[in-house]
């Protein structure tokens, strides 16, 4: 079993659409997790820290569920510009190592 | 803030030669670096980490005599892919953490990656 797991989609939506991605971890001792966004041959960037009471930045909502192990990233209002690789990354306890999914495709069509 | 810059952007090589890369933190030190490689359509994998004044840790499969890494001050982590051979191509991109900033460190900043072709 991978460490992290995605579905690698692709999810095509509709602009303005609702779309979630969930991804599971093995590690239960895994302490910090994150979203990152993956552009066509680009690096990843950091879209948000992922807390466990939950967070939102605008339009964007990621949750934590430790006790099933996954992690939830919600798009509301989807844009063109959404359209990208999710990559799912968990750093587990006692080290600054991170552990990617594979990421999961996203197009948001016009 | 926390800015991580790759030299060069992209290369490309024959086989048996070596190609050096650089990953440079700009605006912070870092005592520890992370190399990571990706294949089209896969995700990143971990290759090592890298660590300022001491040996790096290497990830298990990852030859450690075939990439060299050396990380001989707090901005400057360097790969050396040894007698590079058309399998190795691929896209290698670094990353460092800002473990100054308290609120951040954690936070890994990546660089905006190496792509390597060997013919």
């Amino acid at each position: 079993r991978k460490e992290v797991e995605q579905d690698p989609g692709p999810f095509n939506v509709p602009e303005g659409a609702t779309v979630a991605f969930n991804c599971t971890y093995s590690n239960s001792a895994s302490q910090s997790f994150f979203w990152y966004r993956q552009d066509c041959r680009k690096e990843p960037k950091l879209l948000m820290s992922v807390y466990s009471s939950g967070n939102e930045d605008g339009r964007f909502t990621a949750q934590l569920n430790r006790a099933s192990q996954y992690i939830s990233l919600l798009i509301r209002d989807s844009k063109l510009s959404d359209s990208a690789t999710y990559l799912c990354v968990v750093r587990p306890s006692g080290t600054y190592k991170y552990i990617f999914g594979t990421g999961t495709r996203l197009k948001v069509l016009a | 803030g926390a800015v991580v810059s790759q030299h060069p952007s992209w290369v490309i090589c024959k086989s048996g030669t070596s190609v050096k890369i650089e990953c440079r933190s700009l605006d912070f030190q870092a005592t520890t670096m992370f190399w990571y490689r990706q294949f089209p359509k896969q995700s990143l994998m971990l290759m090592a980490t890298s660590n300022e004044g001491s040996k790096a840790t290497y990830e298990q499969g990852v030859e450690k005599d075939k990439f060299l890494i050396n990380h001989a001050s707090l901005t400057l982590s360097t790969l050396t892919v040894t007698s590079a051979h058309p399998e190795d191509s691929s896209f290698y991109i670094c990353s460092a953490n800002n473990l100054s900033h308290l609120d951040s460190q954690e936070t890994q900043y990546f660089g905006p990656g190496t792509r390597l072709l060997v013919l």
